[in-house]
């Protein structure tokens, strides 16, 4: 069972358009992610989420954590031909048997931004 | 800081045989993990290590091996490598709990890609 449901799973927009992506769950988190990733990279952190209701704004890019904290979106505006990566959105849930934490990722969704 | 650093970027190797992938951090953080990376798989875990001396499995472990002797590095272990564990190994980083500054973000390795034939 995937805990984090991404959508859509891939996505192709011209230049200039304006996207959603979506981050959805039954389970509650301490804190969510949004990650981007380029070919032959890691991924790197965009913006973490920790209140219910919460909204983010970094440049062009929009970051929203649901009010019960199940959920998220990333909204860009005006896409360039530098947004295209894989965004991955990962949820922080507390690991009681380490007193510690764990994430868990989405499948990410592939966003192509043509010129 | 050099962050989190993966070697080797790239391995071949042929069934059966074994070997170590190494990850270093210099963050002095004290959580570090392992995920693959497969198409239309995500990243799954495959350990993860709280401390020095402390490590348990996570969603994949079958056919890997850890081992945390010191803050700073972090190996896994092929124990006798299997064409399905041909994939894309990322090592990350972060801070064992969740404060106002840290928030649990992980930090990773830039990725060693593995082939196994």
């Amino acid at each position: 069972t995937q805990l984090l449901e991404q959508s859509p799973q891939f996505l192709s927009i011209q230049e200039g358009e304006n996207l959603t992506v979506y981050c959805n769950s039954s389970s509650v988190f301490s804190s969510l992610q949004w990650y981007r990733q380029e070919p032959g990279e890691g991924p790197v952190l965009l913006v973490t989420v920790v209140t219910g209701g919460e909204v983010k704004k970094l440049k062009r890019l929009t970051f929203q954590f649901g009010d019960a904290r199940k959920d998220s979106s990333l909204h860009i505006t005006a896409a360039q031909p530098g947004d295209t990566g894989l965004y991955l959105c990962a949820g922080a849930r507390p690991y009681s048997g380490a007193g510690s934490y764990q994430l868990t990722f989405g499948k990410g969704t592939k966003l192509s931004v043509i010129p | 800081n050099a962050g989190v650093t993966q070697t080797p970027k790239f391995q071949v190797l042929k069934t059966g045989q074994s070997m170590t992938l190494q990850c270093a951090q210099d963050m002095n953080h004290e959580y570090m993990s392992w995920y693959r990376q497969d198409p239309g798989m995500g990243l799954r875990l495959i350990h993860y290590s709280v401390g020095a001396g402390i490590t348990d499995q996570g969603e994949v472990p079958n056919g890997y091996n850890v081992s945390r002797s010191t803050t700073e590095d972090f190996p896994l272990r092929l124990l006798s490598a299997a064409p399905s564990q041909t994939s894309v190994y990322f090592c990350a980083s972060s801070y064992r709990r969740p404060s106002a500054s840290s928030r649990a973000e992980a930090f990773f390795g830039q990725g060693t890609r593995l082939t196994v034939v």
